[in-house]
């Protein structure tokens, strides 16, 4: 089967681009979690899908950041302006339906630089 | 407040040698209990995981962990570490009362000598 799918796996862009990253979660899987990767802050939740509705955004830095979920097979994570800072690594993570088991199985992310 | 620790940031071991990576958390509610490896450049992968029962748990590429609630830890063990066994090892934790948010510790970086 496969993994959880991010495209691109690596960006590169100039301060104030928009950046679009993609994922696509196990098929099955009714949750989906976004998460960036940083030296300085390690690994933050960003934001918490359930059944394609956002139950958890509480970690979405500012408001530059927006994710939508439009069905149970992909999801968007936006940054527009994207600003240096954002630089990171952004893992996509998604968990089986009703096993009780909160298990996670994350994506090989996507390497955000921006210039 | 809920918190993972993992106490060493690197630790380097010769191939072949024993390994335990410790991983501590704080909060009082039941936890389930992880730990992930992350290879340069790579996702994370699971490597095995309690949530009840016996408080060792096997995983895969001949890693264990034993879940100790006295002393609110999960350390991970391997009896013999293999030159791939160099990458990140994260520990993570996910409380019952809150069902889906996954804490991580800061890692611990393992380096195997030769």
């Amino acid at each position: 089967d496969a993994g959880v799918i991010q495209s691109p796996r690596h960006e590169v862009t100039e301060m104030g681009q928009e950046v679009t990253l993609r994922c696509k979660p196990i098929s099955g899987h009714n949750s989906l979690f976004w998460y960036r990767q940083t030296m300085m802050r390690g690994l933050e939740l960003l934001i918490y899908f359930n059944n394609n509705v956002p139950i958890d955004d509480s970690g979405m830095p500012e408001d530059r950041f927006s994710a939508k979920m439009p069905n149970a097979s992909f999801s968007t994570l936006k940054i527009q302006p994207s600003e240096p800072r954002d630089s990171a690594v952004y893992f996509c993570a998604s968990r089986p339906t009703g096993t009780g088991s909160n298990e996670q199985y994350f994506g090989p992310g996507t390497r955000l630089t921006v210039t | 407040a809920q918190s993972v620790t993992q106490p060493d940031i690197h630790i380097t071991v010769s191939e072949g040698a024993s390994l335990e990576l410790r991983c501590n958390y704080s909060y009082g509610a039941t936890p389930y209990l992880f730990w992930y490896v992350q290879s340069p450049g790579q996702g994370l992968q699971l490597l095995l995981k309690y949530f009840s029962g016996d408080t060792l748990v096997q995983g895969i590429k001949g890693f264990e962990a034993e879940f100790k609630r006295s002393q609110s830890s999960f350390n991970l063990r391997k009896p013999s570490v293999h030159w791939s066994d160099a990458a990140e090892y994260f520990c993570a934790v996910v409380w019952m009362d809150s069902s889906y948010k996954l804490i991580f510790g800061s890692g611990t970086r393992l380096l195997v000598r030769p």
